[in-house]
């Protein structure tokens, strides 16, 4: 069973508001992802790390931002939360290359 | 570029019958992965196939990939109403950014009595 965490599981807050998610993982994998998803839809990469101090944006473009100063913790964060911003926000980590992502359980983020 | 699709996109099948999910790929891969989702929850990784030819089985569903096809299949055989979620293919993609996944869109299947 893989150890990934995500908080909070829901949140509504309003327009402008800064927002930290947090991911959190304890299987030491150096690979970490954020995704976006509507409900119902496909889930499109914001942003990956690939360790310590590195961070990149991912195939959807997106106004979070990332940070990877451990390991085991990738949070995003908006600055200042829109309502496009609200959505299904997933985190995965990955181990050795041929094993799969492993998934959070997810932010359901909803902004007013 | 990667394009992932699959279908059917939507798909309602009786208890006891059989179908098969598709999921085409455009771009050279040896990598894909699928998923399930129930509502509200998050990704289970069903399945891992890393050769041309794998085939992978768990309990109803069995996974297989052609990489010269670029297609990789995933049949259920003899469903039940558990097997009610929707499922995802996910291909690895060696290109722009290299060493994601790309998604489909996902098949939600319904699986009725």
């Amino acid at each position: 069973e893989a150890d990934i965490y995500q908080t909070p599981r829901y949140l509504v807050i309003g327009t402008g508001k800064k927002i930290t998610l947090e991911c959190s993982q304890t299987m030491g994998h150096d690979k970490m992802y954020w995704y976006q998803q509507d409900p119902g839809m496909e889930l499109h990469l914001i942003h990956y790390s690939y360790g310590v101090n590195s961070t990149e944006k991912g195939d959807l473009s997106s106004e979070s931002t990332v940070s990877r100063i451990r390991t085991e913790h990738f949070p995003l964060t908006l600055e200042s939360a829109r309502p496009s911003h609200t959505s299904q926000y997933l985190c995965a980590s990955r181990g050795q290359p041929n094993q799969p992502q492993h998934f959070g359980d997810g932010t359901r983020l909803s902004i007013l | 570029e990667l394009k992932v699709e699959q279908n059917p996109l939507f798909l309602s099948m009786q208890e006891g019958k059989n179908y098969t999910i598709y999921c085409n790929y455009s771009t050279t891969s040896d990598r894909l992965y699928w998923y399930r989702q129930d509502p509200g929850k998050s990704l289970e990784s069903l399945f891992v196939l890393l050769s041309n030819g794998a085939v992978k089985q768990e309990g109803r569903l069995m996974a297989s990939l052609d990489t010269k096809a670029r297609l990789s299949t995933l049949h259920i055989t003899a469903a039940v109403h558990d097997l009610s979620a929707t499922y995802f293919c996910a291909v690895m993609n060696y290109g722009g950014s290299q060493g994601n996944l790309i998604f489909g869109k996902g098949t939600k299947l319904s699986v009725k009595p």
